[in-house]
């Protein structure tokens, strides 16, 4: 399976633990994104990256949170200090870098806070 | 920012029938419109996309229509079958920006 990969699927933790997940996306692509799912609701987007360097971050993501692409291949988002507003399906998608290209979607880490 | 509406929240339809969901955008710089096919637990599953160069879309019993002046767009399922059940999301993005941003999705039944 070529496609995007996250991991793990499920995380469970306790509020005030920091966690991290990772993304690993279509060899081919250089653009990577993280988009937040909650509930009924469309993704909303976190962050993007172009190889390494990110691009773009949205006010969603306080300073809690940090992503990295470290050698513009796979990436990690982590947050810090869980909260139990976390709880979502945190999402990653990859593009290749042209203007509006398909972004393909990886199966999402859902986190639970208890 | 753009501002993605999408209608309706649920749809039920009977095998067979055709089905349609509509979204409304308020940026009129975007010119991206993919559509997204989400089953329970899965990962949304890109079916269709439209750029503003073009008005119309179709992919065998999927189609997609755009009306810029409006700031509109459509997807449009025809003979409906019941592995078509799940939530569909459209979206919205611009050149320069790469984010989507998308609509709250639509809750499609389709019954045998």
């Amino acid at each position: 399976d070529t496609g995007v990969s996250q991991d793990p699927r499920h995380k469970i933790t306790k509020r005030g633990q920091n966690v991290t997940f990772r993304c690993d996306p279509i060899s081919e692509h250089n653009r990577l994104y993280w988009y937040r799912q909650t509930l009924g609701q469309g993704p909303e987007f976190l962050t993007y990256f172009q190889n390494e360097a990110q691009l773009e971050k949205s006010r969603l993501l306080s300073d809690r949170f940090s992503a990295e692409r470290p050698k513009g291949s796979f990436s990690t988002l982590e947050i810090q200090r869980t909260e139990q507003g976390d709880s979502a399906m945190y999402l990653c998608a990859s593009s290749l870098a042209d203007s509006n290209q398909p972004q393909h979607f990886g199966d999402g880490t859902r986190l639970s806070i208890l | 920012g753009e501002n993605v509406e999408q209608h309706p929240s649920t749809l039920s339809v009977q095998e067979g029938d055709s089905a349609v969901i509509k979204c409304t955008y308020s940026d009129s710089a975007s010119n991206y419109f993919p559509w997204y096919k989400q089953e329970l637990g899965k990962r949304p599953q890109l079916i269709i996309d439209i750029r503003s160069n073009v008005g119309e879309k179709k992919d065998q019993r999927i189609a997609v229509t755009l009306n810029k002046t409006a700031k509109h767009f459509s997807l449009h399922i025809t003979e409906t079958q019941p592995e078509d059940s799940a939530v569909y999301f459209c979206a919205a993005s611009m050149t320069g920006f790469q984010k989507l941003v998308f609509g709250t999705g639509t809750r499609l039944l389709v019954s045998p």
